[in-house]
């Protein structure tokens, strides 16, 4: 199993205004991903980052507004940027389970945001 | 990508009893998951079947896939009351992608 922590765990900001999410794991792991929850609803996937190259996106999700960094196995950072209500949403870090070919993946507690 | 469907979308029962979840999906996959979530929390996960299993167990928990109808369930037998959480069913394709479904809000009374 991994342990997953994530920082921080909630926070109030200002429209316009830009937050970034970390994510630290007690191990190395090759694939982290990042979801977004958005209040009552299931989780999205916004993007697979993997160490070493540019994240993957998914449809509906680009980099102007989720940028991402991955500088080593353990550590991940989501920015949302130019926030406004509508990114108000719990954003979770994932990462693969290990060893890979588990199949399942380990989640952070999450990160709580409102944009007022 | 589109997600799965669960329902019910929510289920109130006593302790005791058993809850029975649904999750149907779209498309091809490799193996279902079922994840658990606390109050908006992280996910845990709880249990994994493979395209080619049928059922599966796990202590109070039981999964069935029926991969012809694209459908899988979750059974948890003598619910209690730290049951209570939001369960929600994903799968995974080829690579290592989850599409989770709308999720199942689950209230166990004492």
């Amino acid at each position: 199993s991994a342990v997953i922590s994530q920082k921080p765990s909630r926070d109030i900001c200002q429209r316009g205004t830009s937050l970034t999410i970390q994510c630290q794991v007690d191990s190395q792991v090759t694939m982290m991903f990042w979801y977004r929850q958005q209040p009552g609803q299931s989780l999205t996937l916004i993007a697979t980052a993997n160490q070493g190259s540019e994240a993957t996106y998914e449809s509906g999700f680009v980099i102007d507004k989720f940028p991402i960094s991955r500088p080593n196995l353990t550590f991940s950072t989501l920015t949302v940027s130019n926030m406004s209500p509508e990114d108000s949403s719990i954003y979770l870090c994932s990462v693969e389970a290990v060893p890979r070919g588990a199949d399942t993946q380990y989640f952070g507690p999450g990160t709580r945001l409102t944009v007022l | 990508s589109q997600q799965g469907e669960e329902d019910p979308q929510a289920l109130s029962i006593q302790e005791g009893e058993n809850a029975t979840m649904n999750c149907s999906y779209k498309t091809s996959i490799n193996n279902l998951q079922w994840y658990r979530q606390n109050s908006g929390r992280g996910l845990v996960h709880l249990i994994l079947i493979r395209s080619n299993e049928r059922e599966k167990h796990s202590g109070r928990l039981r999964v069935t896939l029926d991969t012809s109808k694209k459908s899988s369930s979750l059974l948890i037998t003598a619910s209690r009351a730290a049951d209570t959480a939001s369960y929600f069913c994903a799968t995974a394709g080829r690579g290592d992608k989850l599409i989770f479904g709308t999720g199942t809000r689950l209230q166990v009374f004492p």
